[in-house]
Formats: structure tokens, sequence, C-alpha cells
């Protein structure tokens, strides 16, 4: 079956570092893949998406490239903030036979982003 | 922008207890998911439905059922609750539709339901 693996974390960075959160993947077929944030005490956000091979999402800073030959999909930031602190959560989604959607999660990583 | 809505934030219940979650759409979404969030285990899927009074069991459906008796609204029913369904429970919904360069399309959450069961 389909899978996404990414670290836990937590995720300590200062103010204006540079973040990297890696994202690999599993599946059969051609996913779309996905990056969410989850801020504390709500539920999750879509972050950016990017729906084939080679193609950039991007959103309020962070990017994240679709690559296939390495079945990748890294989160990145040039300079973070405070207010970026959440649980990020790389995702895939492909069509089962009948042609409904499936979603595969990772375990979400946790950025702390302190001043 | 679309708005995924579930009527408690907040809920204590007993065990043995059948307890009821509901989430509203407002989009006209043809699939509507339930998962629960744990730590270290990250999203969990309970069950989805991607048409009215249609259900799939997703990784995780014993001690549990849905119902969607009307496109918007998608229940989620804790037949007689347990302890270790304190969870934190989320509802998302999304479109079917492709089209071209659209791929499959990103899922819309609630803000959750925290449900402690005593």
């Amino acid at each position: 079956g389909n899978s996404v693996t990414q670290m836990e974390g937590p995720v300590t960075l200062s103010e204006e570092a540079f973040l990297t959160i890696n994202c690999t993947y599993t599946a059969t077929g051609y996913p779309s893949l996905f990056w969410y944030v989850q801020y504390p005490g709500e539920g999750l956000q879509l972050l950016l998406k990017a729906t084939k091979a080679d193609d950039k999402g991007s959103n309020k800073g962070f990017e994240a490239t679709y690559r296939k030959e390495t079945t990748s999909f890294h989160l990145e930031k040039g300079s973070v903030q405070v207010s970026d602190s959440a649980v990020y959560f790389c995702a895939l989604s492909d069509r089962r036979f009948g042609g409904y959607q499936k979603v595969t999660f990772g375990i979400g990583t946790k950025l702390q982003v302190i001043p | 922008d679309v708005k995924v809505t579930q009527s408690s934030r907040y809920l204590v219940k007993r065990t043995g207890e059948k307890v009821f979650l509901e989430c509203v759409q407002d989009m006209d979404h043809e699939n509507m998911f339930w998962y629960r969030q744990d730590p270290g285990l990250g999203l969990r899927l309970i069950y989805f439905s991607y048409d009215v009074k249609m259900k799939e069991k997703g990784d995780i459906p014993e001690g549990y059922s849905v119902s969607r008796e009307k496109k918007e609204r998608f229940s989620l029913i804790l037949e007689s609750a347990s302890t270790n369904q304190t969870s934190m429970y989320l509802c998302a919904s999304s479109s079917s539709s492709t089209g071209p360069g659209r791929g499959n399309q990103p899922q819309h959450f609630g803000d959750g339901t925290r449900l402690s069961i005593l």
C-alpha cells in the first residue's frame, strides 16, 4: 500500500533560520502530493500542493518540489518566523479502483521557532 | 472559502455511552472523511463517504459507525464508548472533480473535536 515517511521532530530553529522538512513516499500510479499545516488548537490547513512530477508548490514563503525519481516532496522555507511554529503533515492522494480519493498522511513534524 | 464545521470542540462522555459527532460542510463536496489524531500516530482514517448513503471503512473502523443521509452532513457514531477512544477527531471534505491539470483535490478540515471518555 501507499506510505508517507517524515520525521516526527520536534524541529527547533531560531527565527530567520532555513527550514527543511523531509518527506518521502511510496505509491503506485501517479499521486498528488500535499503539505498541510496544523496550528495549535486547530484542524489541518492546506499549505501547498503538486499534482505531477517536477511541479513546484509554493505558498507563504514555503516551497516543495515533486521529485518522482527520488519519491520525495521536501518542504523548505528560507527564513522561518515564530508564527510558523506548528505541526506540518506531508500527504499523498490517489484514486482507488472505483475512482474515489484515498489520502495517506505522514506522522507530522512539529516545528518550534524561537525568537 | 470552504467551511467544515464540527458540532463540538470539546466533549466528555462516559464509558458505554453512545456518542455522536457531527460534521457539516458548505461546499457541496462529494467526499467526506473522519480521522482520529493521536500523539505519535498521526492521522488515521476511520471511515469515509464518497456519496450520500455510501460509506467505506478506513484503516481503523472497529467500534465506530457512520451515517450520511444528506450530502453536507457526515456523522461519526461511537456505539459504546470506551476509554481507548479518547482522542482528537477530525472531519474533512473534498471535491471529486479532477479536470485538466487539477489532480486530486485537497481535503478541507474542521477544527476538530477533542473527545474524552471517562
